[in-house]
């Protein structure tokens, strides 16, 4: 069976600073990626997201960047952090029609 | 375009009694249809999904879905809530890309 996995779990990092948030997903080859972001009382937000190695599409604009090093692994980037980057971070694979969500990732700006 | 409109953003039920969390969607093709639900700092985990096979979906934890077409609608029910059902719910849209829309979710409170 397939599992996503993402850590760190919870992240406090000062303004300023960089990020890099990391999802695995194990039991299935060549998955489509997904970075999204949930802000507080907020619905999701699609960040990014890839078809395969090396191939990323940005739905936003922003200070994040996403890479796709390995099949199964997606990481979430900035060099340097907002106080509106807050919020929860969540990795999803599919490989048809639907997607599987990882934990979630977080992050506090302070 | 597609997209999603979750009518109700708090719904509050007694542990026990029905539960009707409501989804209108809007799509230009046959769209596939998803409920998921997010207990608290977790992810989101797959409740449901209508793939124009079936009208009436069941699916996880005792919910159903059915999809209406004349009306738009994915409406979520369960015959009788439970204290483990509070929770945010989502309604997502699938379009022909494989792009999902997302409600702004319902929050359901359930009472003892």
């Amino acid at each position: 069976s397939q599992t996503i996995h993402q850590w760190p779990a919870t992240l406090v990092q000062p303004v300023g600073s960089p990020l890099s948030l990391e999802c695995t997903v194990e039991g299935t080859s060549n998955p489509n990626l997904y970075w999204y972001r949930q802000a507080a009382g907020r619905g999701l937000q699609l960040l990014f997201y890839s078809v395969g190695i090396g191939q990323i599409s940005s739905e936003v604009p922003q200070n994040l960047s996403a890479s796709r090093p390995q099949d199964r692994q997606f990481i979430l980037s900035s060099k340097k952090l907002l106080l509106s980057d807050s919020g929860f971070y969540l990795c999803a694979w599919g490989l048809t029609d639907t997607q599987y969500f990882g934990p979630g990732t977080r992050l506090t700006v302070l | 375009a597609q997209s999603v409109t979750q009518l109700d953003s708090h719904v509050s039920v007694s542990e026990g009694t029905p539960v009707l969390l409501r989804c209108n969607y809007s799509s230009s093709y046959s769209p596939s249809l998803f409920w998921y639900v997010q207990h608290p700092n977790k992810g989101l985990q797959l409740l449901l999904k209508y793939t124009s096979a079936a009208t009436l979906v069941k699916g996880i934890n005792g919910f159903e879905a059915e999809f209406k077409k004349s009306e738009t609608s994915f409406h979520l029910t369960k015959p009788s809530a439970h204290m483990s059902d509070a929770a945010e719910y989502f309604c997502v849209v699938s379009g022909r890309n494989n792009d999902m829309r997302f409600g702004a979710g319902t929050r359901l409170t359930v009472k003892p």
